[in-house]
């Protein structure tokens, strides 16, 4: 069966450190895969989506950045971190045929 | 560019109860998507129901049902029977046919089932 795996669950970081989350996929391959936040009590924005290696897409100006070094693996990166960066971080892909399943998420504070 | 708009904030419901969560969207394409998604206190993003635009049968998924108005942009989620395991909040999204999982949302409508 196809699943999508995300961690950490929390993390805590001062201001200006790095960051690294990490999301994979298991059961497919060639998935689409996207990065998704969540500002407290708002909806999803999304930040990046890559449909294969190497290929990423940037929706928002930001401090963060992605990259998919393997065709299951999607990371999400800062180099430092900003306290606007908090929020709550959802990992996603596309099952073929359907629309969008989303891992547990990392809740981030920046500190 | 799209934009969904969901105007309930907070709505509450007696268990066993039938609830009605509102949203409404802008587009100019004809051929899109639409879902209700379901985030429950885990934060874990559930998919409820999706509506394919093209269809103009009401997509139904045991106890939700939603009532899909294509002329007014208008995507309705009712819940039937409602029980405590349906208190989250819920999100309205949309998606062009034509793009990635590039999902517009709703801001939300907190839903609470109270015994």
């Amino acid at each position: 069966s196809q699943t999508i795996h995300q961690w950490p669950a929390t993390l805590v970081q001062p201001v200006g450190s790095p960051l690294s989350l990490e999301c994979t996929v298991e059961g497919t391959s060639n998935p689409n895969l996207y990065w998704y936040r969540q500002a407290a009590g708002r909806g999803l924005q999304l930040l990046f989506y890559s449909v294969g290696i190497g290929q990423i897409s940037s929706e928002v100006p930001q401090n963060l950045s992605a990259s998919r070094p393997q065709d299951r693996q999607f990371i999400l990166s800062s180099k430092k971190l900003l306290l606007s960066d908090s929020g709550f971080y959802l990992c996603a892909w596309d099952p073929p045929g359907e629309k969008l399943f989303f891992g547990s998420g990392t809740q981030l504070s920046v500190l | 560019a799209q934009t969904v708009t969901q105007s309930q904030p907070e709505m509450s419901v007696q268990e066993a109860e039938t609830v009605t969560l509102s949203c409404t969207y802008d587009t100019s394409e004809n051929n899109y998507y639409l879902f209700w998604y379901k985030q429950p206190p885990s934060r874990q993003m559930i998919l409820v129901i999706r509506q394919e635009a093209y269809k103009q049968q009401n997509a139904t998924e045991n106890r939700f049902s939603v009532n899909f108005q294509k002329a007014a942009k208008s995507f309705s989620l009712k819940i039937s029977d409602s029980q405590l395991g349906d208190t989250a909040m819920y999100f309205c999204a949309f998606i062009s046919g034509t793009s990635y999982g590039k999902l517009t949302f709703g801001q939300g409508t907190i839903l609470t089932v109270h015994p």
